[in-house]
């Protein structure tokens, strides 16, 4: 079945670095979509990407955040300047047809962000 | 604001002990609620997707089904594999892929 695929598993960066997480949506998809779960807390919208442009951002996609289709297969979301709070587990998901509707999103297993 | 409460937040069950968790939710012009399971550490995992009030969907042992103002996950007969937590989100109208989700329900089945 196909998936989504995000590297790395696991990162530790220090506060002030900048971090690059990337993804490999589903094949056939065409939205694709950060989310972020800081530890014990709910799944956050962060953006959302068609046509090689945002069409929907969170009040957390400030301008440290930046996202990414630099060839026909991955999704890149980068943090320019860490902070201790962005440490969290961060989310690609991807969903075949338009993002409204309701159509079905599905995740990758998730990156997850440690800033010390 | 948009809004999604999930009750309880943790249930314990026995092993064929059937039980329902509750998604209470208040959106602008809703157009999907989605159920997702998440085991520790991993992404969530699509379960459903429902559109409007009384459309009800199966899967193995989990239902779900939709009001005007609810849903609910009915779990038949429950394994301890089917032991996570499970998200409930929904996507307002004119919303571009921005789910709102609930905090889940961790539920735990004992043999």
């Amino acid at each position: 079945e196909p998936e989504v695929t995000q590297t790395p598993s696991h990162q530790v960066t220090q506060m002030g670095q900048e971090v690059i997480l990337r993804c490999v949506p589903i094949s056939n998809h065409l939205y694709f979509y950060w989310y972020r779960q800081i530890l014990g807390q709910k799944v956050e919208f962060l953006v959302s990407f068609y046509n090689n442009e945002i069409s929907e951002k969170s009040e957390i996609f400030d301008d440290q955040f930046s996202v990414e289709r630099p060839d026909g297969s991955n999704f890149t979301l980068k943090i320019r300047s860490t902070k201790l709070e962005d440490s969290a587990m961060y989310f690609c998901a991807s969903s075949p047809r338009t993002g409204t509707s309701g159509n079905t999103i599905y995740f990758g297993e998730g990156s997850w962000l440690t800033v010390v | 604001e948009d809004q999604v409460t999930q009750s309880p937040e943790a249930l314990r069950l026995q092993e064929g002990e059937s039980s329902s968790l509750n998604c209470s939710y208040t959106v602008s012009g809703l157009r999907g609620l989605f159920w997702y399971r998440q085991d520790p550490g991993k992404g969530p995992e699509f379960l459903f997707t429902l559109y409007s009030a009384g459309e009800e969907k199966e899967k193995e042992r989990l239902k779900a089904t939709l009001t005007k103002k609810e849903s609910f996950l009915h779990i038949t007969a429950p394994k301890p594999e089917d032991s996570a937590t499970y998200l409930c989100a929904v996507i307002r109208g004119g919303s571009q892929g921005n789910l709102i989700f609930g905090k889940g329900t961790k539920l735990s089945v004992k043999p």
